[in-house]
């Protein structure tokens, strides 16, 4: 099947630094993706949908300029957390989707947890 | 705003026994829905889906049932077995579309 990787899986980084979050479709190619933030005990909140080749659409309430998203290739979108803080510390995920028969499916990432100090 | 799914529950079941596990959901205008499973650490799993054309929907082990009346989902797992144990979460989007939209999640014990 589709395989979605993330990298770092884990990064600790101190208050104020940047941090930037990969992700990539291994053997498909996707023009969007999508990233989600989750924190302990609840559920995924979609934060933004990268367009390859275009800006990134963000959700309601989602900081652009705190969340930089870049889709540079049809294999690769990135999250920078800019200037990060404590509260940022959360569980990223991405997806991307492939169309599999009739049905357009999400692969999902493994998830990169970030600990802001 | 569109919101699938309650705060998050938790169901304990015996090994062997069946589980079922409940979503609700607000937007009339999804018409495809999709049960994921999370283990701890990891990004969610597909289990099984559901277009709105229809009311259940069987896979291996697992039952969707859909009540678009009630804008209700459930997941009916059989023979319950210790590696089922995780968070389970329903989620919504439109078929023509990628956008998913998750629910609160259910987080499943399963007792040896």
């Amino acid at each position: 099947g589709a395989v979605v990787s993330q990298h770092p899986s884990r990064v600790i980084c101190k208050s104020g630094t940047s941090v930037k979050i990969e992700c990539r479709s291994l053997d498909f190619q996707a023009t969007t993706m999508f990233w989600y933030r989750q924190f302990p005990k609840k559920s995924l909140m979609l934060m933004a949908t990268s367009n390859e080749g275009s800006k990134a659409t963000y959700e309601q309430g989602v900081e652009k300029d705190k969340f930089l998203i870049n889709h540079a290739s049809l294999t690769l979108s990135t999250l920078t957390v800019t200037s990060a803080h404590p509260e940022d510390s959360s569980f990223y995920i991405c997806s991307a989707p492939l169309r599999t028969g009739e049905y357009n499916e999400q692969f999902f990432g493994p998830g990169t947890r970030l600990t802001v100090l | 705003g569109e919101s699938v799914g309650l705060h998050l529950p938790t169901l304990s079941v015996q090994e062997g026994d069946n589980s079922i596990i409940n979503c609700a959901y607000s937007n009339s205008a999804s018409d495809y829905f999709i049960w994921y499973k999370q283990e701890s650490g990891k990004g969610p799993q597909f289990i099984i889906d559901i277009r709105s054309n229809m009311d259940k929907r069987q896979g291996q082990r697992v039952t969707v049932l859909l009540n678009k009346t009630v804008k209700h989902l459930s997941l009916q797992i059989a023979a319950t077995q210790p590696g089922d144990s995780a968070v389970y979460f329903c989620a919504e989007r439109n078929t023509g579309g990628f956008k998913t939209i998750f629910g609160a999640g259910t987080r499943l014990f399963v007792k040896a």
